[in-house]
């Protein structure tokens, strides 16, 4: 079993529409959750960090951290086509730079 | 504000040879790590090098070094490639206030080993 657990896609929705991203976790020690934007052939965009539990919420994007079931959320409203990439959750421990990685949801949003 | 600059952006080598790769960390920030990243998945840890030390090293073999200048940019290493070492290579740097947890990625040099 991986660490860091995420459904590669594809996905494709339409413009317009909510799109949820979803990572799973085995380390309880994780405190520190993030999402990265990655275009074809571009190095990964940070868009949303969070420590521990909890929301937060920046623009269209809201990032959800449910640590009881080491389990993590990415949520984007009203999806462009501009959103289309792969996205990456990562996530650490306190004190600790070894940032582990997601395999990579690719979405695709049709206008 | 120039962000993380990478060269070269494309690298073809032979098995068996070593290979350079340079980053320049974003304005303000004093850390940098690197990572590997293979085709379809996430990016892997290598190193990060802070006061020009290696702080710490994931589960890379020796045959991956690094050294961090006293501009706190950053070259990696790599001898004695190997085909499996063919990846998108990615810098991230971050600055001390936020203990490195928020990284940000430079756009990567691509290696491939023939």
């Amino acid at each position: 079993q991986k660490e860091v657990e995420q459904d590669p896609g594809p996905l494709s929705v339409p413009e317009g529409a909510i799109v949820s991203l979803n990572c799973t976790y085995s380390n309880s020690a994780f405190q520190y959750f993030m999402w990265y934007r990655q275009y074809s052939r571009k190095g990964p965009e940070l868009l949303m960090y969070t420590y521990s539990s909890g929301n937060k919420e920046d623009g269209r994007f809201t990032a959800q951290v449910d640590k009881s079931s080491k389990y993590i959320s990415l949520f984007i409203r009203d999806s462009q086509p501009s959103d289309s990439a792969t996205y990456l959750c990562a996530m650490t421990q306190y004190n600790n730079n070894d940032m582990r990685f997601g395999a990579g949801t690719r979405l695709t949003v049709k206008p | 504000d120039a962000g993380v600059t990478q060269s070269p952006t494309h690298l073809i080598k032979t098995r068996g040879q070593q290979v350079t790769l340079r980053c320049s960390p974003k304005s303000g920030h004093d850390t940098v790590s690197w990572y590997q990243q293979a085709l379809g998945q996430g990016p892997q840890f290598i190193f990060q090098y802070y006061e020009e030390e290696e702080r710490q090293r994931g589960n890379f073999p020796d045959r991956f070094s690094g050294h961090q200048f006293p501009n706190y940019s950053s070259e990696l290493n790599v001898n004695a490639l190997l085909l499996g070492d063919s990846a998108l290579y990615l810098c991230a740097s971050s600055s001390p206030s936020d203990r490195g947890y928020e990284q940000y990625f430079g756009p990567g040099t691509r290696l491939t080993v023939t």
